[in-house]
């Protein structure tokens, strides 16, 4: 399995600023995702983040918005660009942990709970 | 593209009645199946898991869950709920093909009166 520690654990941030989230893994990982869960809601991916190739964002959400960078196989950031309120939610990174079944199973961090004032 | 479906969206039982909790997903290649439990204030916790074999899962605080393969589905089960269940489960697939994205299905928020 792997540890994930996110950083910030939350903010309160003003709007039209912009935040970075990181997400560090205690494990060399590939595949690495950024998911959202809004209020009262699921979760949502924004973009998937693996070593050695750009970011690939999900529909509904571009890199202007949502720059992420990977630079190693255990470390990622995600950023939120020009926040408004509609951006407050928990981020929440992801790796996937692939066991010798073949399977792969996602563990997540303990997520950043940004709130846009 | 994968997507995944939870029929219902609030599910209100008393102390001690079943508990079923209804998964499909739209996925025909080979998938990984799990259900997520998330507690009032807290974070994800993974009670059970599918990647092959027994279809029938077994996981933590008594949940079980079928795989049925010609049904797409993955329901969740329960023979006698407590009220420390009240929380919100998520139904979740991934797959190899697609490229281990795992998509949530919408979430069920299950309340169990005391």
């Amino acid at each position: 399995s792997a540890v994930i520690s996110q950083k910030p654990s939350r903010d309160i941030c003003q709007r039209g600023t912009s935040l970075t989230i990181q997400c560090q893994v205690d494990s060399q990982v590939t595949m690495m995702f950024w998911y959202r869960q809004q209020p009262g809601q699921s979760l949502t991916l924004i973009a998937t983040a693996n070593q050695g190739s750009e970011a690939t964002y999900e529909s509904g959400f571009v890199i202007d918005k949502f720059p992420i960078s990977r630079p190693n196989l255990t470390f990622s950031t995600l950023t939120v660009s020009n926040m408004s309120p509609e951006d407050s939610s928990i981020y929440l990174c992801s790796v996937l942990w692939q066991g010798r079944s073949g399977g792969g199973e996602a563990f997540f961090g303990q997520g950043t709970r940004l709130t846009v004032v | 593209a994968q997507s995944v479906s939870q029929h219902n969206h609030h599910v209100i039982l008393s102390e001690a009645a079943s508990l079923e909790l209804g998964c499909n997903y739209s996925y025909g290649g080979t998938v990984n199946l799990f259900w997520y439990v998330q507690y009032p204030g807290q974070h994800l916790q993974l009670l059970l898991k599918y990647f092959s074999g027994d279809p029938l899962v077994k996981g933590i605080k008594g949940f079980e869950a079928e795989f049925i393969k010609s049904k797409f589905s993955f329901n969740l089960r329960k023979p006698s709920v407590q009220w420390s269940d009240t929380a919100e489960y998520f139904c979740a697939v991934n797959a190899n093909t697609g490229g281990f994205k795992t998509i949530f299905g919408a979430g069920t928020r299950l309340f169990v009166k005391a």
